[in-house]
């Protein structure tokens, strides 16, 4: 398997601007995890998923930010009007649920940077 | 709430053991983890433990756990430069939402 997969790799945008970051879970599993990482506020849960269903958003910042599962295999994360302080490393894990530590065992995507002028 | 604190920096000579620090809050983490990252690169489960035990190892991996203290410690073994990486924390009530401290830089020097 490939991998968790995120694109785009690196996004720079201006501040007002859409941005739509991308992520493909591993096959079969069925747990999407959606984090931002800044130096200021190190990693940040912002919304998980489990079998396409929101279960916690409680971390997303504001209405700006929105996260959909439309398939099993896929999800987005979309922020809208974009602005400076939404500059950081966004990631995405997938998890099975399965095993002894549940989603625990999180694999995780490489990463979109996002740069908001 | 939650919360993991860590050290922010740690440096050790090659071949020499690293020990990485950690302390949470919640009492009722049940799961607690060691997640390793490198460059530019997304995150990597380790090892993880049990809230009911007080050790585990595994290969140059050690992991206490001090659960009145709510202490953990990874101790990694003969440490190499490929070890060099970011080494985060986290604890889990349900073993799905996590909460991560805020790493800690390994610098291995040759």
């Amino acid at each position: 398997d490939a991998g968790v997969i995120q694109s785009p790799r690196h996004e720079v945008t201006e501040m007002g601007q859409e941005v739509t970051l991308r992520c493909k879970l591993i096959s079969g599993h069925n747990s999407l995890f959606w984090y931002r990482q800044t130096m200021m506020r190190g990693l940040e849960l912002l919304i998980y998923f489990n079998n396409n269903v929101p279960i916690d958003d409680s971390g997303m910042p504001e209405d700006r930010f929105s996260a959909k599962m439309p398939n099993a295999s896929f999800s987005t994360l979309k922020i809208q009007p974009s602005e400076p302080r939404d500059s950081a490393v966004y990631f995405c894990a997938s998890s099975s649920g399965t095993g002894v530590i549940g989603s625990g065992e999180q694999f995780f995507g490489p990463g979109t940077r996002l740069t908001v002028l | 709430g939650e919360d993991v604190e860590q050290s922010l920096f740690l440096s050790v000579r090659e071949g020499d053991s690293s020990v990485i620090n950690c302390t949470y809050t919640d009492s009722s983490s049940t799961y607690l983890y060691w997640y390793k990252q490198e460059p530019g690169a997304g995150l990597q489960l380790l090892t993880y433990i049990f809230s009911n035990m007080d050790m585990k190892q595994d290969q140059r991996l050690t992991v206490l756990l001090n659960k009145k203290d709510k202490h953990l410690s990874l101790r990694i073994a003969d440490t190499q430069t490929g070890d060099s990486a970011i080494y985060f924390c986290a604890e889990s009530t349900d073993g799905n939402k996590l909460v991560f401290g805020a790493g800690t830089i390994l610098r291995v020097k040759s």
